[in-house]
């Protein structure tokens, strides 16, 4: 079955440390999303990519990095910059094109202590 | 610029009753809206889409919306609520103001549905 496979579902880290979150796809899909989940704040734009090797930041970039080496993988790396990593972090794909409907992964949730 | 106002943070309904959940809307041309659902600790499920054919939408698990353009609004119904329809639904407007490519969806705060028995 085509879909999109976050792995951990759960990962804990010490405060001061990188830790990167992996996202696969295998449905073509040209771009691909990272949005950070937290209660009573709805889904937030990390970055995003439309093709291999290029890759925009969205509304909360900073503290965060991505790479798009491949169609299929887009991982995203939480950085000792980002002042406040705990969250749902949620990865998704679609076709191009401006109301296409996402499909997301089934998250991962880091807790950074 | 686009946004979507989710007016109910929760919502509770007796099972067999109808559900609503109300979402309205602001954008400067004509957009794509969609509701998701999400169950505890899993990813987004797109319930459906409106893309400016018919008003109203039917999606999957029996839910539909309507499109209302003179009220700006996208409300999303069943008629009769589910145990496991207990769950967060988000709506959603498409941002298409980076030259149509760009696929950037702008998220409602979402709506915590709970059935109760």
């Amino acid at each position: 079955d085509g879909g999109i496979t976050q792995s951990p579902k759960y990962l804990f880290r010490k405060e001061g440390q990188n830790v990167t979150l992996s996202c696969e796809q295998n449905l073509n899909h040209d771009a691909m999303y990272w949005y950070r989940q937290d209660p009573g704040q709805g889904l937030r734009l990390i970055y995003y990519s439309q093709i291999v090797n290029d890759f925009q930041k969205g509304d909360i970039a900073e503290g965060y990095s991505v790479s798009r080496e491949k169609k299929e993988s887009f991982p995203l790396t939480v950085t000792s910059a980002q002042k406040n990593p705990t969250a749902f972090y949620l990865c998704a794909s679609s076709p191009l094109g401006s109301g296409s409907p996402l499909h997301f992964g089934n998250g991962t949730r880091l807790t950074v202590t | 610029a686009q946004s979507v106002t989710q007016l109910d943070s929760h919502v509770s309904v007796s099972e067999g009753t109808p559900v609503l959940l109300r979402c309205n809307y602001s954008s400067s041309y004509s957009p794509s809206l969609f509701w998701y659902v999400q169950h505890p600790n899993k990813g987004l499920q797109l319930l459906l889409k409106y893309t400016s054919a018919a008003t109203l939408v039917k999606g999957i698990n029996g839910f539909e919306a309507e499109f209302k353009k003179s009220e700006t609004s996208f409300h999303l119904t069943k008629p009769s609520a589910h145990m496991s329809d207990a769950a967060e639904y988000f709506c959603v407007v498409s941002d298409g103001d980076y030259g149509g490519a760009t696929n950037k969806l702008i998220f409602g705060t979402g709506t915590l549905l709970a059935v109760q028995p």
